[in-house]
């Protein structure tokens, strides 16, 4: 009964494809996000949805787009992927408001680009 | 925007010895977070720090908080192997987004 789960755990593709990673939390959480870490580990928030609603989103091409059917699913469809998109997706979920805003990961979907 | 520092940000330490992670941010933030990352592995969240003076502690893990000093540590007491992993700390925008240091590479030598 895993909480946050992603799909697929590992995507290799060419360049000039499109791909899609799909997230699913079972918290019953209204927030969930979508982080990119690169090679040297860094992490950057991509995008956030409260409720379907996109609240948050970064500087990111816009060949990144993400859809949230519910609130409990959050996917990130990629077009035209580029060298520079191969990192860890990792896909988040949270509680907003006045509650810790304490984030539960999934265990991420690592994507190369070749 | 908020800035969040680590330092170190690679630590090699003997077991049984102590250490502090220092993480500095740059502007107010409401609430501080340490996360683990195990090599290969997703973040598993450890604590997370609400207010002024806020201490938790967890094993040999401990994390405080000095929002007036914008500093909050995570200090390891009597280190295990166990515990290597990549440390994270974050803070919270104003605008509710999550900003990470770039975290601290922590190898513990058996």
């Amino acid at each position: 009964d895993t909480a946050v789960s992603q799909t697929p755990k590992y995507l290799v593709t060419q360049m000039g494809n499109d791909k899609s990673i799909k997230c699913e939390q079972n918290l019953g959480h209204d927030t969930m996000y979508w982080y990119k870490q690169d090679s040297k580990k860094f992490l950057k928030i991509m995008f956030s949805y409260n409720n379907k609603e996109l609240i948050i989103n970064e500087t990111v091409p816009n060949r990144f787009s993400p859809k949230s059917p519910d609130k409990a699913h959050l996917n990130l469809h990629i077009n035209s992927l580029e060298l520079g998109d191969s990192a860890v997706y990792f896909c988040a979920s949270s509680l907003p408001g006045l509650l810790s805003y304490e984030q539960y990961f999934g265990p991420g979907t690592r994507l190369t680009v070749t | 925007e908020l800035k969040v520092e680590q330092n170190p940000l690679f630590l090699s330490m003997q077991e049984g010895k102590n250490y502090t992670i220092y993480c500095n941010y740059s502007t107010t933030s409401d609430r501080l977070y340490w996360y683990r990352q195990d090599p290969g592995k997703s973040l598993e969240s450890l604590f997370v720090l609400l207010s002024n003076g806020a201490v938790k502690q967890e094993g040999r893990l401990m994390a405080s908080l000095d929002t007036k000093a914008r500093l909050s540590t995570l200090h390891i007491t009597a280190a295990v192997h166990d515990l290597s992993a990549t440390y994270f700390c974050a803070g919270m925008n104003r605008d509710d987004k999550i900003i990470f240091g770039k975290g601290t590479r922590l190898h513990i030598l058996p």
